[in-house]
């Protein structure tokens, strides 16, 4: 069974860098066919994708947030990352990471649980 | 961007009604459709996939339909753990846009 789990801070200055991490299990993040995604959920709204990154390092960020993102993967702890750099109010959201399954009508087949981020000096 | 219009934006139902929810593609996405679940305070789970193809230990009450611009997921027989919010996206784009969601409640 593929399990992700997000970690990171969930409180965040206005203007710094927030930093999340996903950790995959039950499969590899190496793995043929798949992505491994970033979308954001504010508070009562609904899902917003911020990009992927395959495990050779290609990245979709979304263009309306591409200035600030980055994203990374560490194959051999089998985890991938985002960094959103200064970040707003608007920026409060549950953050989700995902795999994205490729090949006809790609889709999210698994999810973490989500990580409450709140942005608040 | 391809943008994704569900109907209704909400409705009420009672147990072992015929559910049917409605997506909009805002251009021809083809079979490029997937539908997701989430229940209050849990992440998304993915019900159906290229329109119609249901996802491994989803219950066959649900089901899709469609193809190009218009699309459908019927829930026959609304059982009480359905009461949750779903979701459309489109997968034919590079960013796979959601639609804003239908949150099905109890009469």
């Amino acid at each position: 069974q593929v399990q992700l789990q997000e970690s990171g801070p969930g409180l965040v200055k206005p203007s710094q860098t927030l930093s999340l991490t996903c950790a995959v299990s039950g499969d590899s993040i190496s793995s043929t066919g798949y992505y491994w995604s970033w979308i954001r959920q504010h508070p009562g709204k609904g899902l917003e994708w911020i990009g992927y990154i395959y495990h050779s390092g290609s990245t979709y960020y979304n263009p309306s947030l591409k200035s600030r993102i980055t994203m990374s993967v560490d194959t051999s702890k089998n985890q991938f990352s985002l960094k959103l750099t200064s970040v707003t109010a608007a920026d409060a959201a549950v953050y989700y990471c995902a795999r994205l399954k490729s090949g006809g009508s790609s889709c999210l087949d698994y999810w973490g649980q989500g990580t409450l981020v709140t942005v608040s000096s | 961007d391809i943008q994704m219009t569900q109907s209704p934006s909400s409705l009420s139902a009672s147990v072992g009604d015929r559910v049917t929810i409605t997506c909009r593609a805002s251009q021809n996405i083809r079979n490029y459709l997937n539908w997701y679940q989430q229940k209050p305070g849990k992440a998304p789970n993915l019900l159906i996939y290229a329109v119609s193809s249901l996802q491994s230990g989803v219950p066959s009450r649900f089901s899709g339909s469609g193809s190009g611009t218009d699309f459908t997921l019927t829930i026959s027989g609304l059982q009480p753990e359905d009461f949750a919010t779903y979701y459309c996206q489109q997968s034919y784009s590079a960013l796979g846009t959601f639609g804003q969601g239908t949150k099905v409640e109890i009469k």
